[in-house]
């Protein structure tokens, strides 16, 4: 099973500034095949990139995915006050498994 | 426009079985995989499973393996998905999925959710 370690758990912030999440990997996602969702309270999870670096239809383009092998960044270039939330990280190259999470609050 | 509708929320003992729905609408059901993935509380989110389209079959976690079963009604255009044996940390969030397109991996798609809670 292919662990994805995510990196800061929490991250502090305020509205304006960049943030960057990070997803490590136990063994190298072939092709690509890592998504980001953004999950807010009491909802439901929503896809932001697939395939590492797709945006999903509808996400504005402040969102950006990277990477490759086993490390990869999700990318939000200027926070907006509804973009704080908790991200996830998910690969499906070898069965499918999440990582725990980035919280990403208001400073 | 594409919908996932679960059913609603259930209070079980520990030991028995449970078993949601989620109707499909909105595109074809037969031509895309779908998933379960659930949530404890204040939790991560843990894959369930896989089932293919028109009956080729499922594929579960390890862990999971004896206590859960899916299926699809074609003719509805419902997903279930039971798990049997259940245990305080059954008690989670479960969401149907499906991908954002068949064979992708990735979710684009989510239920509402339904909460099961497992409590003597």
């Amino acid at each position: 099973e292919i662990v994805l370690t995510q990196s800061p758990g929490t991250l502090s912030l305020s509205p304006g500034e960049g943030a960057t999440l990070s997803c490590r990997a136990s063994q190298s996602v072939r092709s690509n095949k890592l998504a980001w969702y953004q999950q807010k309270p009491g909802q439901a999870p929503r896809l932001l990139i697939y395939d590492t670096s797709s945006r999903a239809t509808g996400i504005p383009d402040r969102f950006s995915g990277s990477g490759s092998g086993t490390d990869f960044t999700l990318t939000i270039s200027r926070l907006e006050p509804e973009d704080f939330a908790v991200y996830y990280c998910q690969q499906y190259d070898n069965s499918y498994t999440f990582g725990q999470g980035t919280d990403l609050d208001i400073k | 426009q594409v919908q996932l509708v679960q059913s609603g929320a259930e209070v079980k003992k520990p030991g028995a079985s449970v078993k949601i729905s989620c109707k499909a609408s909105g595109y074809s059901f037969s031509n895309y995989y779908m998933h379960w993935v659930r949530q404890a509380p204040g939790q991560g989110l843990e894959w369930m499973g896989i089932i293919y389209p028109n009956g080729d079959g499922t594929d579960y976690p390890h862990r999971l393996e004896g206590r859960v079963t899916m299926t699809r009604d074609t003719s509805a255009s419902t997903l279930y998905m039971e798990l049997s044996g259940l245990r305080a940390e059954d008690t989670a969030v479960y969401y149907c999925v499906r991908e954002s397109y068949s064979g992708s991996g990735s979710y684009l798609f989510w239920g509402q959710g339904t909460l099961v809670t497992v409590s003597s």
